[in-house]
């Protein structure tokens, strides 16, 4: 299995402007948690999704961030528009069936820069 | 409310000395906790786990943590440390009794500086 996989790896845009993130989970995992990763926060969890179903969205930050899964294989995180604080790494991770002692796969990131 | 504490900053230790990243943990009911670990530029991997049982939980490349449920910590050791073990060390815990919950809490993260 490839992992998890996240594009683009790097993104480097101009304030305003629409970013979209995207996530391939493990096939046959059925969580998928973005995680957002800065210096002065540490890693913070954003929105996790069960089945496709979004579980808990009470880490985005604002209107500005949503996120979908239309299927189990793919995932999206939408920032409109976009601000010089998103600039962070945003990680993408899925687990196994949520039993709770299952660990997640994290993807290697996507770099944001908000300039 | 579940959390983790990693109270150091920096771990400097020199190659071949034993390596421990320090870990406290808050939940309301039983935890589950996890390492893991992060190269430069790279996502964060799972290095082991505790759920039940024995306290000493051995895991990936060399390294294991010891459960101690009155001191409420997870500290993560390695009797030997090696230069490319220098990396982002994050400790995290699940509450098992809050149902439905699969939220991961993290720590803050160790970086840990091995020295040649």
């Amino acid at each position: 299995d490839a992992g998890v996989i996240q594009s683009p790896r790097h993104e480097v845009t101009e304030m305003g402007q629409e970013v979209t993130l995207r996530c391939k989970p493990i096939s046959g995992h059925d969580y998928l948690f973005w995680y957002r990763q800065t210096m002065m926060r540490g890693l913070e969890l954003l929105i996790y999704f069960n089945n496709n179903v979004p579980i808990d969205d009470s880490g985005m930050p604002e209107d500005r961030f949503s996120a979908k899964m239309p299927n189990a294989s793919f995932s999206t995180l939408k920032i409109q528009p976009s601000e010089p604080r998103d600039s962070a790494v945003y990680f993408c991770a899925s687990s196994l069936d949520g039993i709770p002692y299952n660990e997640q796969f994290f993807g290697p990131g996507t770099r944001l820069t908000v300039l | 409310a579940q959390s983790v504490a990693q109270p150091e900053d920096q771990v400097n230790v020199a190659e071949g000395n034993p390596l421990t990243v320090k870990c406290t943990y808050s939940v309301s009911g039983n935890p589950y906790l996890f390492w893991y670990v992060q190269y430069p530029n790279r996502g964060l991997q799972f290095l082991l786990k505790y759920i039940t049982g024995d306290n000493l939980v051995k895991g990936s490349y060399g390294f294991e943590a010891e459960f101690n449920k009155s001191q409420t910590s997870f500290h993560l050791k390695k009797p030997s440390a090696l230069v490319s073990d220098s990396a982002l060390y994050f400790c995290a815990v699940r509450d098992v009794g809050y149902y439905g919950n699969n939220r991961l809490a993290f720590g803050k993260g160790n970086q840990v500086v091995v020295i040649p």
